[in-house]
């Protein structure tokens, strides 16, 4: 119930194009949904959030489809930059009780120039 | 925000010694986390570390071998003890500021045990 799954494992997208990264989880008690992006040899950088009361955000060219019903939440990239490559975490938690997140396996994500 | 420095960045260390991890956040957090990350992997919480008792251990993790401190809200170490090849990771600190949910990562300390 704790496990929060995510696809694909690596995608390779050219530039201009959209990147999109898809995780689901079974436990209906989390209530904060994170993105995060880690360059290789940094730590993860909040990307963007949401939480379940909306369906969607957008911050720039990152959006956030999340699908209560299905336990489901999206990562969407626009025009996908050579600059975004990178991994890309989702995660989880039980915000309000102060809990840890449980994030996701990652996808590597490639941009083509 | 919050900006969040470790200290060393890497080291690589024989079997059987000790590593002491430091983490130093530039503003008081509510809550302060120690996560490893093998490379090419995912994150795996190790504590909640937290100020002013014993930290809270995830399964699989023990004080005596990951044993952490918090002195204040603003600073955390990390030893990893009698280390073995096993240990070669990265480790990573993070804060959660009171007010919003999100964390904050450094930068990582990459372990190499020989």
């Amino acid at each position: 119930q704790q496990q929060v799954k995510q696809s694909p494992q690596s995608l390779i997208v050219q530039k201009g194009g959209i990147s999109i990264i898809n995780c689901a989880y079974e436990n209906t008690a989390f209530d904060y949904f994170p993105w995060y992006q880690q360059f290789p040899g940094k730590g993860p950088a909040l990307l963007i959030a949401i939480r379940p009361d909306v369906s969607e955000k957008k911050e720039g060219r990152f959006t956030i489809s999340f699908n209560k019903s299905a336990k489901q939440f999206s990562l969407h990239i626009m025009d996908s930059q050579p600059g975004d490559s990178a991994t890309y975490f989702c995660a989880a938690s039980r915000a309000r009780y102060g809990q840890n997140f449980v994030f996701g396996p990652g996808t590597r994500l490639s941009v083509l120039p | 925000s919050a900006v969040i420095s470790q200290k060393p960045s890497r080291d690589i260390c024989q079997r059987g010694t000790s590593l002491t991890i430091q983490c130093q956040v530039d503003s008081q957090v509510t809550m302060m986390f120690w996560y490893r990350q093998q490379p090419g992997q995912s994150l795996t919480l190790i504590a909640t570390a937290n100020q002013g008792s014993e930290a809270t251990y995830e399964s699989g993790f023990v004080i005596d071998k990951f044993p952490i401190s918090r002195p204040n809200l603003t600073f955390s170490t990390l030893t990893v003890s009698n280390m073995s090849p096993e240990d070669s990771s990265i480790y990573l600190c993070s804060g959660s500021l009171g007010s919003t949910d999100t964390q904050y990562f450094g930068p990582g300390t990459r372990l190499t045990v020989l």
